[in-house]
């Protein structure tokens, strides 16, 4: 089994700032890598597929990069909305499509 | 729109059965794969199982195997989830989401379910 492993476990961020959560694989996972954003009581929503590919109604401060064991979510300037916990997802081995443990971006 | 509804959780005892439901519409349900995922209180992500459009091919994680039982049925455009011999771990928010390709590109928004004696 694949195993994903995010970075840092908590990030502090000032609105308006750039974010840069990171996402590594255990092996390679070409780019059948996802990104999801969970809000407080809320469910997953998918925001990034094949590593760069926002999903529909992304706003484009959203980007991925990455291909193979390293990834990267950047998001370029927070919004109020935009705290909340970021998971990582490979594809490429599935099942089982194993995630991340999550990424916590706060208010600092 | 793609929606899904998530019903059926509640407080079990260890050793007793809960079947989850997840009720589909917004997008021809008979033509996609679809997932339960979990999350226990105040962790990540797990995946749970997988079934095949027509159902005929299932997926487990190991630490469901032999106890849940995934099921559909396309024309109520309905997804199942039957868990037997329920565990304190088994304690989660259960979301079902749509399949594309390995990835869950709709979630549901969940059904508690709580095994506490």
């Amino acid at each position: 089994e694949i195993v994903m492993t995010q970075s840092p476990a908590t990030l502090s961020v000032s609105p308006g700032e750039r974010a840069t959560l990171s996402c590594r694989a255990s092996q390679s996972v070409s780019r059948n890598l996802a990104w999801y954003q969970q809000k407080p009581g809320q469910a997953p929503r998918l925001l990034i597929s094949g590593a760069s590919t926002r999903a529909t109604g992304i706003p484009a401060r959203f980007s991925g990069s990455g291909s193979g064991t390293e990834f990267t979510l950047t998001i370029s300037s927070l919004q109020s909305e935009d705290f909340a916990v970021y998971y990582c997802q490979q594809y490429n081995n599935w099942p089982p499509g194993t995630f991340g443990q999550g990424t916590k971006v706060e208010i600092k | 729109q793609v929606q899904l509804v998530e019903s059926g959780g509640g407080v079990v005892q260890p050793g007793r059965s809960l079947r989850l439901s997840c009720a589909a519409s917004g997008f021809t349900f008979s033509s996609y794969g679809m997932h339960w995922v979990r999350q226990a209180p105040g962790k990540g992500l797990e995946w749970v199982a997988v079934i095949s459009d027509n159902g005929s091919t299932k997926y487990y994680a190991d630490s469901v195997k032999g106890r849940f039982t995934i099921s559909r049925d396309n024309s109520k455009n309905t997804l199942f989830l039957q868990m037997n011999s329920l565990r304190a771990e088994d304690t989660a928010v259960y979301y079902c989401a749509k399949d594309r390709l390995g990835i869950f590109a709709y979630w549901g928004q969940g059904t508690l379910v709580t095994v506490s004696s």
